[in-house]
């Protein structure tokens, strides 16, 4: 069975500008959870989309946002990006809501902002 | 919220040797997970261990949820092994994991 998925891997913006990132779970997977690592924060939750809505929500800003798709892909975006948004953001699915689910994390996208 | 420390937060290994792994959490939890991160940044599933003891090759862990803590034992290390070690936790009013800053082991050759 194929893993989470992220894309891309990688990307360069610059302040100001917002950006999209993309996670696919792993099959039959409907939770997606999102986090941010920076080396001064560590990992951070961000949101977690069960069936097209969001059901939880860390402590951030609106400038982070996120969705989630009928297939359980979900997507996340930042808007006027600032150069602490610099960081590397980890995609997690689990089967469902119950807290006894495992999660699995994608290979993460590192996003620097300029 | 849930506190969750790990110690210590750097270890350096010769090869072969083994080692041990500390996650202490500040309140009940109903989901504990140990992870490799490796040098790309994926999060690698270790364990699964809210309570009890599991073993899965070389490495093991134990977590004794009544007295909020979880080991983490990596036997005849391999450099291959070198990265970061996170623990993770789900307190009992929230979903979200919870990650303690980690260990960074150096195994080397």
């Amino acid at each position: 069975k194929a893993g989470v998925t992220q894309t891309p891997r990688y990307l360069i913006k610059t302040r100001g500008q917002q950006v999209t990132l993309s996670c696919s779970p792993i099959s039959g997977h409907r939770s997606v959870s999102w986090y941010q690592q920076t080396p001064g924060q560590g990992l951070q939750f961000l949101f977690e989309y069960f069936s097209e809505t969001q059901r939880n929500k860390g402590n951030f800003p609106g400038r982070f946002s996120g969705r989630q798709f009928s297939n359980s892909r979900s997507e996340m975006n930042v808007s006027t990006l600032e150069l602490g948004d610099s960081a590397l953001y980890l995609c997690a699915s689990s089967l469902g809501l119950l807290a006894q689910d495992t999660q699995y994390f994608g290979p993460g996208t590192r996003l620097t902002v300029l | 919220g849930i506190q969750v420390e790990q110690s210590p937060p750097d270890l350096i290994l010769q090869e072969g040797a083994n080692s041990t792994l500390r996650c202490n959490f500040s309140d009940s939890v109903n989901n504990l997970q140990w992870f490799h991160q490796n040098p790309w940044g994926q999060l690698i599933n270790l364990f699964y261990i809210p309570s009890g003891t599991k073993q899965n090759g070389r490495l093991s862990a134990t977590t004794v949820a009544t007295e909020r803590y979880s080991l983490l034992y990596i036997s005849s290390s391999q450099t291959t092994d070198s990265g970061v070690y996170f623990c993770a936790v789900k307190e009992s009013s929230a979903r979200q994991l919870t990650f303690g800053s980690g260990t960074q082991l150096t195994v080397l050759p």
